[in-house]
Order: structure tokens, then C-alpha cells, then sequence
């Protein structure tokens, strides 16, 4: 059965920094495309960051182009977002999700539980 | 990176069957059967529904199905059921955005 489990949420400061991580099980890791899916206090979904199974190439949406940085470590069956100079409007649940192997077709069948970010002073 | 539109709201009574709309442009949605919906309940994960416009995960109930005409997808839940409240929605592929993918607006479903 596939698990996605995130952790590494919590309160920051603007400016701060934070590490999400996303342990995967019940597929193998290196198959697949992957990615961070965001949702705001009351809003809607937004797709963060793809990354493709073997790592070599990553998509970023426009409002964390340079801040946030998505990796993955297929050995550790595991997802990264390291998220630099947060702001305000990066506070959301931040969902992992594995895609299929090609990120055109097959959707984006499991999601992980989510994980609380919140950038305030 | 505009999002694709969706009606902020449908409503039906149980046993009615709703329609929701995503449009979008020739650049996503009409572009490429890349389109999936998901279904979300308070506090919870996202569910798919339909993913390639039309195909159905083998634990959704046929009640849910899909289609796309030009650069408007839709889905459409028969039977509606109380259950079925909740925040539906559409995304796809797109070349308009860095990101590869954009969500739609979101529709709250209320079953009357």
C-alpha cells in the first residue's frame, strides 16, 4: 500500500527557513514523478514544485522560483522542499504527492496527510 | 499563472445529477487530455476522482465521470449522495505555466 508521510512543518519567522521532508513507501520511489501541492488557510490548491523520478529536472510555480528548492533522494525513499526567505503568504498545508511516471497522464493518485507551515513574527 | 475557472458553487438534491465546469484555454485543457479532478472534505487530503479526462481510479464509484469539450472539461456526479459535499477540483497540464500543472478555482458542492 502506498504511504506518503510529510514532516518537518512548524512555525517560522519571515526571512526563516524550513525543510519539509516526505518518506515514501509501498512504491518505488525512483519510477515516479513527484511533487508539492500547497493549500492556504481557506483557499485553493496550488502546485508548488515537480520533480522528475530520476531527479534531473525540477518545475517551480513563479512565486517560489529561487526561494524553494524540491529534491529527492530515491536510495531514502525520500522527498525534499527546502523553502528559503519565507514570507507571510507561504503559510499552507503543504501536501506531497506522487504523480505517475510520465507527468502527463495517470494523475496524481496519493497524496501524503499534509503538513502545517506558518510564517509569522 | 492564472487558474483555471470553475463556478464557485453547485448545488443539487440527493439523487440529482450536477454538472461542474472547468474552462480553460487551448493551452491546457484543450490542449492535452491531462485533466484530473479531486475531491476534498474538511481537514482532509485531496481524493482523485477522474484523471486523462475520463478514466476513473478502480476505489471511485462509477456515480463520478468526466468529459471535455474545447477548452472545457466537466464532471459530473450522479446519484448525488450527502456525501458527496465538499470541495471539488480541476486541474491540467499546462504550457502557460512553469509549474507544468495549474488547479482550478474550486467549486463547493452542497447537497440540499
Amino acid at each position: 500500500e502506498v504511504h506518503l508521510v510529510e514532516s518537518g512543518g512548524g512555525l517560522v519567522q519571515p526571512g526563516g527557513s524550513l525543510r519539509l521532508s516526505c518518506a515514501a513507501s509501498g512504491f518505488t520511489l525512483s519510477s515516479y514523478w513527484m511533487s508539492w501541492v500547497r493549500q492556504a488557510p481557506g483557499k485553493g490548491l496550488e502546485w508548488v514544485a515537480h520533480i522528475k523520478p530520476d531527479g534531473s529536472e525540477k518545475f517551480y510555480v513563479d512565486s517560489v522560483k529561487g526561494r524553494f528548492t524540491i529534491s529527492r533522494d530515491n536510495a531514502k525513499n525520500s522527498l525534499y522542499l527546502r523553502m528559503d526567505s519565507l514570507r507571510a503568504e507561504d503559510t499552507a498545508v503543504y501536501y506531497c504527492v506522487r504523480n505517475g511516471i510520465v507527468i502527463t497522464f495517470g494523475g496524481a493518485p496519493y497524496w501524503g496527510q499534509g503538513t502545517l507551515v506558518s510564517v509569522s513574527s | 499563472q492564472s487558474a483555471l475557472t470553475q463556478p464557485a458553487s453547485v448545488s443539487g438534491s440527493p439523487g440529482q445529477s450536477i454538472t461542474i465546469f472547468c474552462t480553460g484555454t487551448s493551452s491546457d485543457v484543450g490542449g492535452y487530455n491531462s485533466v484530473s479532478w479531486f475531491q476534498q472534505h474538511p481537514g482532509k487530503a485531496p481524493k482523485l476522482l477522474i484523471y486523462d479526462v475520463t478514466k476513473r481510479p478502480s476505489r471511485i464509484s462509477n456515480r463520478f465521470s468526466g468529459s471535455k469539450s474545447g477548452n472545457t472539461a466537466s464532471l459530473t456526479i450522479s446519484g448525488l449522495q450527502a456525501e458527496d459535499e465538499a470541495d471539488y477540483y480541476c486541474s491540467s497540464y499546462t504550457t502557460t505555466s512553469t509549474s507544468l500543472y495549474v488547479f482550478g478555482s474550486g467549486t463547493t458542492v452542497t447537497v440540499l
